[in-house]
């Protein structure tokens, strides 16, 4: 069946660095991506998506970039802050992988 | 703020009791999905109501049934409470071919079955 799923756990980050979260999913049919952040009591808030017949992506301070060959995207935070601490999740459409907890260290 | 509120916010159920969570969606929207996300898992998604009607089911059992209303508004029943149905259950609301499809979620009904 479909999955997706997160390489990393967890990942810490210097407070102004840039950030780097990956995902990797297993359906080539899949055609529409979805990149979540969950803060500690909160539910999921969407950030950005990508549809398959794009490669890359930017919003505010975000970046998801798509390659459909080896079925892998990823989220890069630029200059991250405190506040970007959260659970990070990568879904296609209603499949959410399992989550990437960014903790951003002062 | 997403203009999605849940309720109730937390609760404690008994083993083999049923429950019933509610849903406002933000205004306007007229599809209202639900999620199951236990600790430390990504959110699962259970179904999804398009004006009224269930319009996609994941994988869970039919003691898992909801309800949409008129307004949009929805409900999650569970029957025959298991002890691995505690979890965060969360509704989030979108409109259906709107663009960007954009979701936005509630902040979830904690469930703890004992």
């Amino acid at each position: 069946g479909e999955s997706v799923g997160l390489h990393l756990p967890t990942l810490s980050v210097q407070e102004g660095d840039n950030s780097i979260i990956n995902c990797a999913y297993s359906n080539s049919a899949s055609d529409y991506f979805i990149w979540y952040k969950q803060e500690s009591g909160k539910g999921p808030q969407f950030i950005i998506d990508i549809r398959s017949n794009m490669d890359k992506r930017q919003g505010q301070r975000v970046t998801v970039l798509l390659n459909k060959t080896v079925k892998h995207l990823s989220l890069q935070i630029a200059a991250t802050q405190p506040g970007d601490s959260a659970v990070y999740f990568c879904a296609e459409r209603r499949v959410f992988g399992p989550g990437t907890r960014l903790s951003v260290l002062p | 703020e997403t203009g999605v509120t849940q309720s109730p916010t937390h609760l404690i159920k008994t083993r083999g009791q049923q429950v019933t969570l509610r849903c406002s969606s933000q205004s306007g929207h007229n599809t209202v999905s639900w999620y199951q996300q236990a600790l430390g898992q990504g959110p699962q998604f259970i179904f999804q109501y398009y004006r009224e009607e269930e319009n996609g089911r994941g994988n869970f059992p039919p003691r898992f049934s909801g309800l949409q209303f008129p307004n949009y508004s929805s409900e999650l029943n569970v029957n025959a409470l298991e002890l691995d149905d505690s979890a965060l259950y969360l509704c989030a609301s979108s409109l259906k071919g709107g663009s960007g499809n954009t979701i936005y979620f509630g902040e979830g009904s904690w469930l703890t079955v004992v």
